[in-house]
């Protein structure tokens, strides 16, 4: 079956930039789209079709895809960032939802 | 504004079955697909299948296949969710939400936990 892969743990200071890595095997034919979830929330998309934004959220949030890997970029950090983070993709050979196993931002 | 709402949170024995209910507003319901994702305590999300609810049609993820059937109200844009011969590992908040088809989920109804335990 399809793998997402994301690093556990991404840890980054108020103010500065974190990048969170989604790779999977030829993601480049998919779109990737990106949840945040707080602890008790709902998971709310932050980005969808690799680098668009729902309105409302923030531009500090962007989406890049090169190669084999789909990016999350969180600009200018902030304390309220904090939570975890799911990509998700269709995977058309199986016609079933994958999602990564979620990563975890720190804010120092 | 568009909200799924969902029904609330159910304890069942092992081996019992279990219907949720996701009730939507503020879009025209036929025109998106409806998917279920589950997520156990401290784990991530795991998508359980999708419905077309204006066709009907089901997708269901293979280790589900079975065990969950998913089905829906037009007449009061209503989705629900049965899985029957619940097992422990069951046991998980279920969440609704909506997409286009092969898209992203776009809006979440607020969970229902889901507890089986004997």
């Amino acid at each position: 079956s399809y793998v997402l892969t994301q690093p556990p743990s991404v840890s980054v200071a108020p103010g500065q930039t974190a990048r969170i890595t989604c790779g999977g095997n030829n993601i480049g034919s998919q779109y990737v789209h990106w949840y945040q979830q707080k602890p008790g929330q709902a998971p709310v998309l932050v980005v969808y079709d690799d680098s668009d934004r729902p309105s409302g959220i923030p531009e500090r949030f962007s989406g890049s895809k090169s190669g084999n890997t789909g990016t999350l970029t969180i600009s200018r950090v902030e304390a309220g960032d904090e939570a975890d983070y799911y990509c998700q993709v269709w995977d058309s050979d199986s016609d079933h939802v994958v999602f990564g196993a979620g990563t975890k931002l720190a804010v120092l | 504004q568009v909200q799924l709402v969902q029904s609330g949170a159910e304890v069942k024995k092992p081996g019992a079955s279990v219907k949720v209910s996701c009730k939507t507003s503020g879009y025209t319901f036929i025109n998106y697909d409806i998917n279920w994702v589950r997520q156990a305590t401290g784990q991530g999300l795991e998508w359980v299948g999708y419905m077309n609810p204006n066709t009907g049609d089901t997708g269901y993820a293979q280790k589900l296949q079975g065990r969950v059937t998913m089905t829906r109200s037009t007449s009061i844009s209503t989705a629900y969710l049965e899985l029957s011969s619940l097992r422990s590992e069951d046991t998980a908040i279920y969440y609704c939400a909506s997409s286009g088809r092969y898209s992203n989920f776009d809006f979440w109804g607020q969970g229902t936990l889901l507890t089986v335990s004997s």
